[in-house]
């Protein structure tokens, strides 16, 4: 059974970088079949989706990321395969990065997503001074 | 970025009772759409992705319908446990947005 995890800080000051990880087990996050994704979710609104990024699973292969282009400029998201690990940096946050943070998986078959279908439980993040 | 309304954005009914939410995008996504139930405090939940597949482990009284612009997901018979918030999401440009949210609540 997939099974996917947050873990990182609870709050932050203004300015500070938001650090995030998702720990993946019951599955590989290489090999191409899924695309490993990062929303949130602002205090009682809805969805929001950052990014995501994809491992071909080739040997050469450092990822492939696209971000929402809203969020761009002060996001990165990378992998560490060997560890079932991906993770989300977030620069210069400030209030309105108050969220919960969720980890996520959407597969492609035939050329099409079916959906985010593993869930993370999220991770509150609050900023504040 | 392709937007996303839903219709209604509320609404209370009564266990037993058919629901119909709407979704409509800003511009054609053929049939790339994912409908998502989520209850306070835990993650959102699959329920139908490509517009119409149900998602694996999904009660068939949950069902969707459309192409294009406007899509609907349809609970058949509401259940106690399906009073929820219901998000539609567009995967056919990024970045994949979501509706704005539909809550369902108890009459």
């Amino acid at each position: 059974q997939v099974q996917l995890r947050e873990s990182g800080p609870g709050l932050l000051k203004p300015s500070q970088t938001l650090s995030l990880t998702c720990t993946v087990s019951g599955g590989s996050i290489s090999g191409g079949l899924y695309y490993w994704n990062w929303i949130r979710q602002h205090p009682g609104k809805g969805l929001e989706w950052l990014g995501y990024i994809y491992h071909s699973g080739t040997t050469f292969d450092s990822g492939t990321t696209y971000y929402n282009p809203s969020l761009q400029s002060r996001l990165t998201i990378s992998a560490d395969t060997s560890k079932k690990q991906f993770s989300l940096k977030v620069a210069s946050v400030t209030a309105a990065d108050t969220a919960v943070y969720y980890c996520a998986r959407v597969g492609v078959s035939g050329g099409r997503y079916t959906g985010f279908d593993y869930w993370g439980q999220g991770n509150v993040v609050t900023v504040s001074s | 970025a392709i937007q996303l309304t839903q219709s209604p954005s509320s609404l209370s009914v009564s266990v037993g009772d058919r629901v119909t939410i709407t979704c409509r995008a800003s511009q054609g996504i053929s049939g790339t759409l994912a409908w998502y139930q989520q209850r306070p405090g835990i993650p959102p939940k699959l329920l139908i992705y490509d517009a119409s597949t149900l998602a694996i482990g999904v009660p068939s009284r949950f069902s969707g319908s459309g192409s294009g612009t406007e899509f609907t997901l349809t609970i058949s018979s509401l259940q106690p446990e399906d009073f929820a918030t219901y998000y539609c999401q567009q995967f056919y440009n990024y970045p994949f947005d979501f509706g704005p949210g539909t809550k369902v609540d108890n009459k």
